[in-house]
């Protein structure tokens, strides 16, 4: 079993459109994330929810809303994609907030806007 | 802030070598966590090997071992018997006692020669 799943795992689509990623881990981790690899693989956190609450919010643009309807799940709605939003996203979960606790990771949406 | 450099943009290493990939970092805090990902050409994310800091002993993973000189604030990454399959793209990682993200560095892309 996929410990940390993301559907789709390509995105093509065009500017001004509205998207969402889904992810959905079966660890049982109480904490989830996304983020960011940009085209020169520079990996950056958007967002972390804990126990379906905002932790972490990395002055995202507001076009981007992440949504946690459970501890299992963490989506990512984007309204009116640039050209700039085109990366790799990745979903991640830990068991916990605390610092010692490993961050297993999906495998990535590539998300491409036309 | 903290921040995390990789000064190696690529490294080359030949098959049944040894090759060591650097990483620095900032930090004003005395507890955290290192951490190596890899990620080979499937853009899996891969944890490698950690690091707590307030231990001195170095951590290994079979052929991974790392250097972690705390004062110098440098956490090297030490692949021994190099395998084809060890080529992919090393992060090195910060993850600190505040909301758990984790701080990425630039990558060093790493090849295996036959």
């Amino acid at each position: 079993d996929t410990a940390v799943s993301q559907t789709p795992k390509y995105l093509v689509t065009q500017m001004g459109n509205d998207k969402s990623i889904k992810c959905e881990q079966n660890l049982g981790h109480d904490t989830m994330y996304w983020y960011k690899q940009d085209s020169k693989k520079f990996l950056k956190i958007m967002f972390s929810y804990n126990n379906k609450e905002l932790i972490i919010n990395e002055t995202v643009p507001n076009r981007f809303s992440p949504k946690s309807p459970d501890k299992a799940h963490l989506n990512l709605h984007i309204n009116s994609l640039e050209l700039g939003d085109s990366a790799v996203y990745f979903c991640a979960s830990s068991q916990d907030v605390r610092w010692w606790d490993t961050q297993y990771f999906g495998p990535g949406t590539r998300l491409t806007v036309l | 802030a903290q921040t995390v450099t990789q000064s190696q943009p690529e490294m080359s290493v030949q098959e049944a070598e040894t090759v060591t990939l650097s990483c620095t970092y900032d930090t004003s805090e005395s507890d955290y966590y290192l951490f190596w990902y890899k990620q080979p050409p499937s853009r899996q994310m891969i944890l490698v090997i950690r690091q707590e800091a307030y231990k001195q002993q170095n951590a290994t993973e079979n052929r991974f071992s790392v250097n972690f000189q705390k004062a110098a604030k440098s956490f090297s990454l030490k692949i021994s018997d190099s395998q084809l399959g060890d080529a992919a793209m090393y992060f090195c990682a910060y993850r600190h006692n505040q909301g758990g993200k984790l701080i990425f560095g630039q990558g060093t892309e790493l090849s295996v020669k036959p």
